[in-house]
């Protein structure tokens, strides 16, 4: 799996841009991905999922986008707004387990 | 999707006691699972709570040090035993319902400091 690294890294964006975070996977049978938004002093809330036979999903302001052949997952988030802060991880659920592994992590900062 | 409590949502410990976390759901869910989220560092899975048997734990969590039981299927709990600074962490508390998208919901998290 994954290692997790010592430090997040992290994106910062103006208030009105598109934000872009990324996500390596490291299962290749991994079957299904989440992203999850935590907020400082909460625990992570979904935001959206994917499956592995799809490679776009749409959501409120969000698009996820998977590409199995180079083990990579991206979150887009449109006209990001200063609410949108937080952490966001990518985790994946497959290869034989149904519990979620989570990726490292990316700290979103947007600026008003 | 599930409503998840848990508690105490933080707390400062001095070293060699123990801490013991309780997550109650709003209703009943097929897995209840503890996780750890080191300062600055992802999510890492301690154990799965099992009910009514023993949780099973991943590789490097014993359950020495973080006996967890689930009586029920709407109550969990989990014990930092022994603490030492190391253990200052976040312990997450989360939940599947089993859903087509597994549902898994994340309580708010117990914020916890030894010193």
């Amino acid at each position: 799996g994954e290692s997790v690294g010592l430090h997040l890294p992290t994106l910062s964006v103006q208030e009105g841009d598109n934000s872009i975070i990324n996500c390596a996977y490291s299962n290749s049978a991994s079957d299904y991905f989440i992203w999850y938004k935590q907020e400082s002093g909460k625990g992570p809330q979904f935001i959206i999922d994917i499956r592995s036979n799809m490679d776009k999903r749409q959501g409120q302001r969000v698009t996820v986008l998977l590409n199995k052949t180079v083990k990579h997952l991206s979150l887009q988030i449109a006209a990001t707004q200063p609410g949108d802060s937080a952490v966001y991880f990518c985790a994946e659920i497959g290869g034989g387990s149904y519990i979620p592994t989570f990726g490292r992590g990316t700290s979103l900062i947007v600026h008003p | 999707s599930a409503v998840i409590s848990q508690k105490p949502s933080r707390d400062i410990c001095q070293r060699g006691t123990s801490l013991t976390i309780q997550c109650q759901v709003d209703s009943q869910v097929t897995m209840m699972f503890w996780y750890r989220q080191q300062p600055g560092q992802s999510l890492t899975l301690i154990a799965t709570a099992n009910q009514g048997s023993e949780a099973t734990y991943e590789s490097g969590f014993v359950i020495d040090k973080f006996p967890i039981s689930r009586p029920n299927l709407t109550f969990s709990t989990l014990t930092v035993s022994n603490m030492s600074p190391e253990d200052s962490s976040i312990y997450l508390c989360s939940v599947s319902t089993g859903a087509t998208n597994y549902g898994y919901t994340f309580g708010s998290g117990t914020r916890l400091t030894v010193v």
